[in-house]
């Protein structure tokens, strides 16, 4: 079954980088455009970033323009996000999710993983 | 501000029928592109519920029907159950962003 496992989440300080991972499993990954959605305390989904499934395209959403990159290594099967300059109102849950329709772009999003929170704060 | 406007909360007795509005704009409803639908349970990750405005996936039962027309979308679940306490969430694509934008979700609350 289609699974995806986020992981690197953790507590870090204003204006630091982490990189995030998304270990995908259970369907062919270079099929499939991926995004990654964060979710902060409390509050309502954000989407934050798209690749599409041979990595050729990108968007980001304006909030992560010149902080957050995304890629992907599909012989690795493993999505990421690279974090720079981060800020305490990017503290949130952190989901990949992938696109229902193979070789697509911007279809509704039909398997999610479990999400990793990332904190930032001093 | 979300770029997809949707009522912060709804309510309803079980096996009531309840609406959840979705409301975009020229840029994405208004532009043809399409709208999902997706619920989150308290402490999961979101699932997909409606999809391409209209369709369901595998497993989702057919009390929840989902339509678009011109700027706006709706959400509609019929014979309420406890079980449907969850927040909703719309989403599409956005012309003018170049990228996917949500609603701000709607909190469904089963009296």
């Amino acid at each position: 079954q289609v699974q995806l496992v986020e992981s690197g989440g953790g507590v870090v300080q204003p204006g630091t980088s982490l990189r995030l991972s998304c270990a995908a499993s259970g369907f062919t990954f270079s099929t499939y455009s991926i995004h990654w959605v964060r979710q902060a305390p409390g509050k309502g989904l954000d989407w934050v970033a798209f690749i599409s499934y041979d990595g050729s395209n990108r968007h980001f959403a304006d909030s992560v323009k010149g902080r957050f990159t995304i890629s992907r290594d599909n012989s690795k099967n493993t999505l990421y996000l690279q974090m720079n300059s981060l800020r305490a109102e990017d503290t949130a849950v952190y989901y990949c999710a992938r696109e229902s329709v193979p070789y697509g772009q911007w279809h509704n999003l039909d398997s999610w993983g479990q999400g990793t929170l990332v904190t930032v704060s001093s | 501000q979300s770029v997809l406007t949707q009522p912060p909360s709804v309510s309803g007795a079980p096996g009531q029928r309840v609406t959840i509005s979705c409301t975009g704009s020229s840029s994405n409803f208004g532009a043809g592109y399409e709208v999902h639908w997706y619920q989150q349970l308290p402490g999961t990750a979101p699932k997909l519920l409606i999809y391409a405005n209209s369709n369901r996936p595998s497993g989702v039962p057919d009390r929840f029907s989902g339509s678009k027309s011109g700027t706006s979308a709706s959400l509609a679940i019929t014979g309420l159950q406890a079980e449907d306490e969850a927040d909703y969430y719309c989403q599409s694509f956005d012309s003018s962003l170049s990228g996917s934008v949500f609603g701000g979700g709607t909190k469904l609350t089963v009296l």
